[in-house]
C-alpha cells in the first residue's frame, strides 16, 4: 500500500483564494482524520469521519473550513477565503483497528 | 474529554544519556496508549504503542508502560543518539480505536 496520499505537499496562496487540500486513505481504513500543526498551538485535531460520515467538526476553527468525504478513498479540506493565519502543515490519517496512519503533510502559506 | 499532558520542553542530551519524557493522560475507560515521532519536515510515524494496563510498548530502543493506576505512560530510552534528535507525542484513542487525542509534544535535541 502506498500510504496515506496527500496533494498538493506545498500550496502558496494569496490572501482571500480559495485553498483545497485532498487526502487518500489506505483502502479499508474506516477512520479519516485532518489534523492542523502550527508552532504557536502544536497538533490540532479539525475534524474527523467514520465510514466517511463527519463524527466531530467541533475543532474546525471557523465557517471559512469544510471537509467533505465523498466516498471511501477521498477527502478534501477546504479553506474560503484562505488568510495569513491558516498557514500550517495540515496532515491527513487513516485508521483501523491495526492502527494509524498519517500523510506527509501539506505545507501552507497564505501570504 | 480526553486529554493528553506531557513534560514542558524542549529537552537538550548529549549522545549516550538516558532519556525520560513525562505522559499523563485523563480518558474513560481502558483508552490505547502511543507515541509518535516527528523528525525535521517530516509527517508523524508511529514509534510505539500499548493497548491495555501493564503492557510495554518498545521499538528502537524506546520503551513506555502503560501505568493505570498513574495514568502515565512514560518514554525512556537507555542511550541516545544524535539522530533521536526529533519531536515526540503523546496521544490516546478509545479503545479499540476512534480519535485520537494528542500532547503538545516535546522537542529532544542531542548534541555529540
Amino acid at each position: 500500500d502506498a500510504g496515506v496520499i496527500q496533494s498538493p505537499r506545498h500550496e502558496v496562496t494569496e490572501m482571500g483564494q480559495e485553498v483545497t487540500l485532498r487526502c487518500k486513505p489506505i483502502s479499508g481504513h474506516d477512520y479519516l482524520f485532518w489534523y492542523r500543526q502550527t508552532m504557536m498551538r502544536g497538533l490540532e485535531l479539525l475534524i474527523y469521519f467514520n465510514n466517511n460520515v463527519p463524527i466531530d467538526d467541533s475543532g474546525m476553527p471557523e465557517d471559512r473550513f469544510s471537509a467533505k468525504m465523498p466516498n471511501a478513498s477521498f477527502s478534501t479540506l477546504k479553506i474560503q477565503p484562505s488568510e495569513p493565519r491558516d498557514s500550517a502543515v495540515y496532515f491527513c490519517a487513516s485508521s483501523d483497528r491495526d492502527g494509524y496512519t498519517f500523510g506527509s503533510g501539506t505545507r501552507l502559506t497564505v501570504v | 474529554g480526553n486529554s493528553v499532558t506531557q513534560m514542558e520542553g524542549p529537552v537538550t542530551l548529549s549522545e549516550e544519556a538516558f532519556l525520560t519524557i513525562n505522559c499523563t493522560y485523563t480518558a474513560t475507560g481502558y483508552p490505547s496508549l502511543f507515541w509518535y515521532v516527528q523528525y525535521p519536515g517530516e509527517g508523524l510515524q508511529l514509534l510505539l504503542k500499548a493497548t491495555k494496563a501493564d503492557d510495554k510498548g518498545s521499538n528502537k530502543g524506546f520503551e513506555a508502560t502503560y501505568r493505570k493506576e498513574t495514568t502515565s505512560f512514560h518514554l525512556e530510552k537507555g542511550s541516545v543518539q544524535v539522530s533521536d534528535s526529533a519531536v515526540y507525542f503523546c496521544a490516546l484513542s478509545p479503545f479499540p480505536y476512534g480519535k485520537l487525542t494528542f500532547g503538545q509534544g516535546t522537542i529532544l535535541t542531542v548534541h555529540p
